[in-house]
């Protein structure tokens, strides 16, 4: 098993540009999630998506939409990038059931918006 | 004000010591309690759980739960180099456990 993988590892972007973050898990898990790291912020939740073709908002939504076609893929599309989106961007996954609070985590996407 | 609030160090100890890092939460709905650990440029992995309030224990590593005082701890014992990393909490609503709250890490350095 490959787990949860996220491409790319770096990107640069200029403001405005947009772009999408590649997520995909080869568990069958049906809980994904997408989060943002900034220094002393710790973990702050995107958005989530609960089966194919359910998503909801998490605590930062704001300039970012996904979808969910499959159980495999979660993209996080950034529409217009700003500077304030420069972070780390972990990408996770879990069982429904029980016990679906273990999640497990991509390597990251380090995006820079200058 | 966040739900979950975390002192986020940076915490620093000589090997050997115990090690206790804190989280306070405000949402009383919260009944999963989890412990990640993330080493440098790597992403988090779940170090322990507790389901409502209690203690468990898993080799040197001891999770509390006070939901009286909405108050969660972790506990380190003969803290090892190897320990030094972010210790994330992260709570849960039972039933919506795919949405995790975190609070902001705390970053421990165990010193030889």
């Amino acid at each position: 098993n490959a787990g949860v993988t996220q491409t790319p590892k770096f990107q640069v972007l200029k403001t405005g540009q947009s772009m999408t973050l590649q997520c995909a898990q080869d568990m069958n898990h049906e809980y994904m999630s997408w989060y943002r790291q900034d220094p002393g912020m710790g973990l702050r939740l995107i958005h989530y998506s609960v089966g194919a073709g359910i998503t909801d908002q998490g605590e930062v939504p704001n300039g970012y939409n996904v979808s969910r076609s499959t159980t495999e893929d979660f993209p996080l599309r950034l529409l217009s990038a700003a500077p304030s989106q420069t972070s780390v961007y972990f990408c996770a996954s879990s069982y429904s059931g029980r016990p679906s609070y273990e999640q497990y985590f991509g390597p990251g996407t380090r995006l820079t918006v200058t | 004000q966040k739900e979950v609030e975390q002192d986020p160090g940076p915490l620093s100890v000589p090997e050997g010591a115990i090690v206790s890092l804190n989280c306070t939460y405000s949402n009383s709905a919260f009944q999963y309690f989890m412990w990640y650990r993330q080493y440098s440029r790597k992403g988090p992995e779940l170090l322990m759980y507790t389901y409502s309030s209690g203690n468990k224990e898993d080799g040197r590593f001891t999770a509390q739960v006070d939901k009286s005082s909405k108050y969660i701890s972790l506990f380190i014992r003969d803290s090892q180099p190897s320990d030094s990393a972010t210790y994330l909490c992260a709570m849960a609503i039972s039933g919506n456990t795919g949405k995790l709250i975190f609070g902001q890490g705390t970053t421990l350095q165990v010193k030889p």
